[in-house]
Order: structure tokens, then C-alpha cells, then sequence
């Protein structure tokens, strides 16, 4: 079974410019979260959908991050206009619907450089 | 205050050494307690987790949960050069349908 992917697995953009960044979850999984590790910091938590819903947008630092998983499978994560304080490691994670025991697995990450 | 606290280190010993990573958290919330590793230039991956106090031990994996002093621990054993990574503690907020608070990390390396 395939993991979490996402692409692209860098991105080097300028302050202004617009980035999108896609997220692949396991199959099956309706969740789907979104985190981001900027350098020297802990990873922390952007928003969390179950399916094409938004279940917690409450970690999304401003109105330039519009996130969104139609049809609840992929998802996309865009920045527009970017700025310097984006940089940083994008990750996404998935876990299925069933049991508490369960748990989030992550993708490789997108490692987003904004000059 | 942060939710979860984590020394990033770096912590280095060589092969075969007991190595202890800690957390430590102030939310009472948190009854799932995570351990994820992560290798470099990777997501992380989840190693342990425990729900509520106690020990579990999985291998030369051990986590242990206090939460009486809101404080978790990961040992390993028999350290290898293959369990350099980083080591990050994770825990949701109720669920673990929720979102993780994660420490910073620390940074491992096991010397041959």
C-alpha cells in the first residue's frame, strides 16, 4: 500500500510569488492534516479535514493559505502572495476513520524556500 | 507556555549506550502520548505511543508516561547507529482523530 506523497518535494519561490502544494493521502483515508516545521521550531498544526470538509482550520497562520481537498481525496495547500516567513517544511498527514488506536502517518514533506 | 516542551539536544553516544529522550506537557487534556521518529530529509514516522500512565515496551523501545508530573520518557537500549534521527514527542488533544502538539525534536546520533 502506498504511503503519504506529496509534490513537490521542493520549492524555491520569491517573496510575492504564488505556490501550490499537493498532498496525496493513503487510500481510504478521510482524514487529512496539514502541518508545517519552520526551522527551529516545533511541527505545528495548519487545519485538518475529514473528506472535502474542514474539520479545524484553527492552525492557519493568515488569509494567504487556502487549503482544499475536493472531492476528499488529495488536497492542495496554496500560498498566495508568499512571504519570507513561510519558508519552512510543509507535511502532510492521513489517518482512517476507525478506531482511537489509529494514528496520523505522514508524508515526506515539501520543503518550501521563499527569498 | 507551550503545550509540549522537548530539548532539541543535539544528543550524541556512542553504540550500545542507554539513550533517555523526555517530554514534557501542560495540558491535563492529553491522554495519548506519541512517539514519532523521524530520519533525515523524511516525514515522521510513529515509533510508540501509550494511552494514560505506565510503561510500554516494544523491542529496545521503551516509552513511560507520569502524568502525575505531565512527563513522558522513551528509552532505548542497545543503541545502534541506525536509530540516529530525530525523536519527536506527540500528543493529541482528546481524540486522536484530533490534530498533534508536537515538541521540537532531539537530535540523535549513535556513534559506532
Amino acid at each position: 500500500e502506498a504511503g503519504v506523497t506529496q509534490f513537490p518535494s521542493h520549492s524555491v519561490i520569491e517573496k510575492g510569488q504564488t505556490v501550490t502544494l499537493r498532498c496525496d493521502p493513503i487510500s481510504g483515508h478521510d482524514n487529512l492534516y496539514w502541518y508545517r516545521r519552520v526551522m527551529g521550531k516545533e511541527i505545528k498544526f495548519l487545519l485538518h479535514f475529514v473528506k472535502e470538509s474542514k474539520q479545524d482550520e484553527s492552525g492557519m497562520p493568515n488569509n494567504r493559505f487556502l487549503a482544499e481537498r475536493t472531492g476528499g481525496t488529495y488536497s492542495t495547500l496554496k500560498v498566495q502572495p508568499a512571504e519570507l516567513e513561510d519558508s519552512g517544511v510543509y507535511f502532510c498527514a492521513s489517518r482512517s476513520q476507525g478506531s482511537g488506536t489509529d494514528t496520523q502517518y505522514f508524508g515526506p514533506g515539501t520543503r518550501l524556500t521563499v527569498l | 507556555q507551550k503545550e509540549v516542551e522537548q530539548d532539541p539536544g543535539p544528543l550524541s553516544v556512542p553504540e550500545g549506550a542507554i539513550v533517555s529522550l523526555n517530554c514534557t506537557y501542560s495540558n491535563s487534556a492529553f491522554q495519548y502520548f506519541m512517539w514519532y521518529r523521524q530520519y533525515s530529509r523524511k516525514g515522521p514516522e510513529l515509533l510508540m505511543y501509550t494511552y494514560s500512565s505506565g510503561n510500554k515496551e516494544d523491542g529496545r523501545f521503551t516509552a513511560q508516561v507520569d502524568k502525575s508530573s505531565k512527563y513522558i520518557s522513551l528509552f532505548i537500549r542497545d543503541s545502534q547507529p541506525s536509530d540516529s534521527a530525530t525523536y519527536l514527542c506527540a500528543m493529541p488533544r482528546g481524540s486522536t482523530l484530533g490534530r498533534l502538539y508536537f515538541g521540537r525534536g532531539t537530535q540523535l546520533t549513535v556513534w559506532p
